[in-house]
């Protein structure tokens, strides 16, 4: 099955400043890669995705890249705002069969955005 | 639209006791997912289905059962709880969204107590 790691486990920063959380991922085929946003006591919420077949996507201050041959993902956050501390978590999803609709999740990161 | 609901929202089971957490969704999603949430270990596949009448094993189902009567529906049972059972549980729907995305929601959680 797929295995997805997340790196870090925690991270602080000031307002303003970027924010990059990254997740290798260990089955070649996957092809397709959501980053989820939890905040404490909700539940997660899609922000933003990628598919295999595109390097790069940018929402406003969000960005997610993604490297097929080295198998890693990451979620870019600029400009931060203290709104922006949460939970994030990434997630692979594996193509066919009875994988369909089964996505295999990082183990988060906790994000810490100070004024 | 209701989304994902679950219920209930908090339960609390004394060891060898069974009981099944609800989840309905009216977005006539095809796929549906069980997952639980433990601190620093993300979020774990159950179980999930991908249709009425069919489901399948994610990375942690022993200890849980469910089936799949309607799309509407998606219920977990346990079987027998016990202490390391104690998590929060969500439920989760998702359809596909053009090609490879599939976007998925999340229900509001239950948090699962077991004594």
């Amino acid at each position: 099955g797929e295995n997805v790691e997340q790196h870090p486990s925690t991270l602080s920063v000031q307002e303003g400043d970027s924010a990059v959380i990254k997740c290798t991922y260990s089955d070649s085929a996957s092809n397709y890669f959501p980053w989820y946003k939890q905040e404490l006591g909700k539940r997660p919420q899609l922000i933003i995705d990628i598919r295999s077949n595109v390097g790069e996507k940018k929402d406003q201050r969000i960005a997610v890249t993604l490297n097929k041959t080295a198998k890693h993902f990451s979620l870019h956050i600029t400009e931060t705002q203290p709104e922006d501390s949460a939970v994030y978590f990434c997630a692979a999803r594996l193509t066919g069969g009875t994988s369909y609709g089964k996505l295999t999740f990082g183990q988060g990161t906790i994000l810490t955005v100070h004024p | 639209n209701a989304g994902v609901t679950q219920t209930p929202k908090f339960q609390v089971l004394k060891t060898g006791q069974s009981m099944t957490l609800q989840c309905a969704q009216d977005m006539n999603h095809e796929y549906m997912s069980w997952y639980r949430q433990d601190p620093g270990m993300g979020l774990r596949l159950i179980h999930y289905s991908v249709g009425a009448g069919i489901t399948d094993q994610g990375e942690v189902p022993n200890g849980y059962n469910v089936s799949r009567s309607t799309t509407e529906d998606f219920p977990l049972r346990l079987l027998s709880a016990a202490p390391s059972q104690t998590s929060v549980y969500f439920c989760a729907s998702s359809y596909r969204r053009g090609g490879t995305s599939y976007e998925q929601y999340f229900g509001p959680g239950t948090r699962l107590t077991v004594t």
